[in-house]
């Protein structure tokens, strides 16, 4: 594909419904990162897949959130019984290998806002 | 576990060079080091990378010390449109638990 694209690109939900966030990287990219950017904040890095694999959770903020990648394409991230504290803007990057030297591309991101 | 560190704001003006220096203390022997540019609502696009010594390219240089604790993005002449919040990462290895460690971004606003 043309670049990494992301959807819903607003989300607006009530406190305490889930959500979930998709992600379609770079056509042949086979990492997949997830971040969650806070207004006027840097980026808090949540979780990579390498494939349908993710090395490390420990990322995620809480047991509300889960991700799981099929098929080493898309992604998605689900937030469940959603927080206001949750609100922010979701970004996803994907890179051809996982790796330090590895460029990330980002898509535009999910803006969450929970009421 | 790398932590980042980087000036909150700085200021310039155009034509000239900027440097943002970016602290590691404790980066793992693997590791990398990239900067990242954001505009406002956008995600961050790739600057440049080094491990060590001195890269440059079309845009930046990075300057790395050899004990590589901390890293410099030098950007020359900077135009107005280099305004944008410009970030540094290090990690992703098994040295560094997987983790990636970005720095909080440094605000670079440059006044014309």
């Amino acid at each position: 594909g043309a670049g990494v694209s992301q959807s819903p690109s607003n989300k607006v939900t009530e406190k305490g419904k889930d959500v979930e966030l998709r992600c379609d990287p770079i056509s042949g990219h086979t990492a997949l990162y997830w971040y969650r950017q806070s207004l006027g904040q840097g980026l808090e890095f949540l979780i990579y897949f390498q494939g349908n694999s993710a090395p490390d959770k420990s990322g995620l903020p809480s047991d509300r959130f889960s991700a799981e990648r099929t098929g080493g394409s898309v992604s998605t991230l689900t937030i469940q019984r959603t927080q206001q504290e949750d609100s922010a803007v979701y970004l996803c990057a994907s890179s051809l290998v996982a790796g330090a030297q590895e460029t990330q591309y980002f898509g535009p991101g999910t803006r969450l806002l929970v009421l | 576990l790398a932590k980042t560190t980087q000036p909150i704001s700085m200021d310039s003006y155009e034509g000239q060079e900027v440097n943002i220096t970016c602290s590691h203390n404790n980066i793992a022997t693997n590791d990398y080091i990239t900067w990242y540019q954001q505009f406002p609502s956008q995600g961050p696009r790739f600057i440049i990378q080094g491990y060590k010594t001195k890269v440059t390219n079309e845009v930046a240089s990075l300057f790395i010390p050899a004990d590589r604790k901390s890293s410099t993005l030098s950007l020359p002449r900077v135009s107005l449109s280099d305004t944008a919040v410009y970030y540094c990462l290090v990690g992703l290895g098994p040295d560094s638990n997987y983790q990636l460690i970005w720095g909080a971004g440094t605000k670079l606003i440059i006044k014309p």
